[in-house]
């Protein structure tokens, strides 16, 4: 058990719809990672958040957005969605002061399809 | 900029039999390495990393690589698999600064009994 914590596991919607995804950290780390695993394109960062501020962005789709709460936990939100948005999204979690030595902690992950 | 590159989408290999998976990196700073092991509908695990000292690294479930600098690469090995070792293995590097991660495709070791 990494102690990242993914709700919900599976989430079937419809094309443009929205949907929220939910990620409370392990214990003591501040900084929430988002990645979308797909079939064809791999792990593929999306964004970065530390103690409630975004870090650094990847290749997030200006439909999707997401936030860190005070209490450390995060949201990714997906909009407008389409039929390639299917994929599995995980967040991950690491202790991040002020390097990277810390290995990233990964949820479980929600599985999204999108019909 | 950074990136990995895993040469082996799938690896085939008999139970007790030997495996290396292959990564190499690129990158203009220095870097950190990791390899994570991803089972079956679950998230990915870290395996091991490489920081510094020592360039032979062990890590769980008898896995061990080697961070070789001059040929940019960190090949993950296993001396004899085991069924309970089929799943997807992602190499990762991250700059020592700016806290990115970088995932290669990912190899899918498959285990024959």
């Amino acid at each position: 058990d990494s102690g990242v914590t993914q709700t919900p596991k599976h989430l079937i919607t419809a094309t443009g719809q929205r949907v929220t995804l939910r990620c409370s950290p392990r214990s003591g780390d501040l900084s929430v990672y988002w990645y979308q695993q797909s079939l064809d394109q791999g792990l593929q960062f999306l964004i970065q958040y530390y103690n409630g501020e975004e870090r650094a962005k990847g290749n997030i789709l200006e439909r999707f957005s997401a936030q860190q709460f005070p209490d450390l936990h995060s949201e990714l939100n997906l909009s407008s969605l389409e039929l390639g948005d299917s994929a599995l999204y995980f967040c991950a979690s690491s202790v991040d002061r002020s390097s990277s030595n810390s290995p990233l902690h990964f949820g479980n992950g929600t599985r999204l399809t999108v019909t | 900029a950074q990136s990995v590159t895993q040469l082996d989408s799938q690896v085939p290999v008999f139970e007790e039999a030997p495996v290396e998976l292959r990564c190499n990196y690129s990158s203009s700073v220095s870097v950190y390495l990791f390899w994570y092991v991803q089972y079956p509908n679950q998230g990915l695990q870290l395996l091991l990393k490489y920081l510094s000292g020592s360039t032979l690294v062990k890590g769980i479930n008898g896995f061990e690589a080697e961070f070789n600098k001059s040929q940019t690469s960190f090949h993950l090995r296993k001396p004899s698999v085991h069924i309970s070792d089929t799943a997807e293995y992602f190499c990762a590097v991250a700059p020592y600064t700016g806290n990115q991660f970088y995932f290669g495709t990912g190899t899918s070791l498959t285990v024959i009994p």
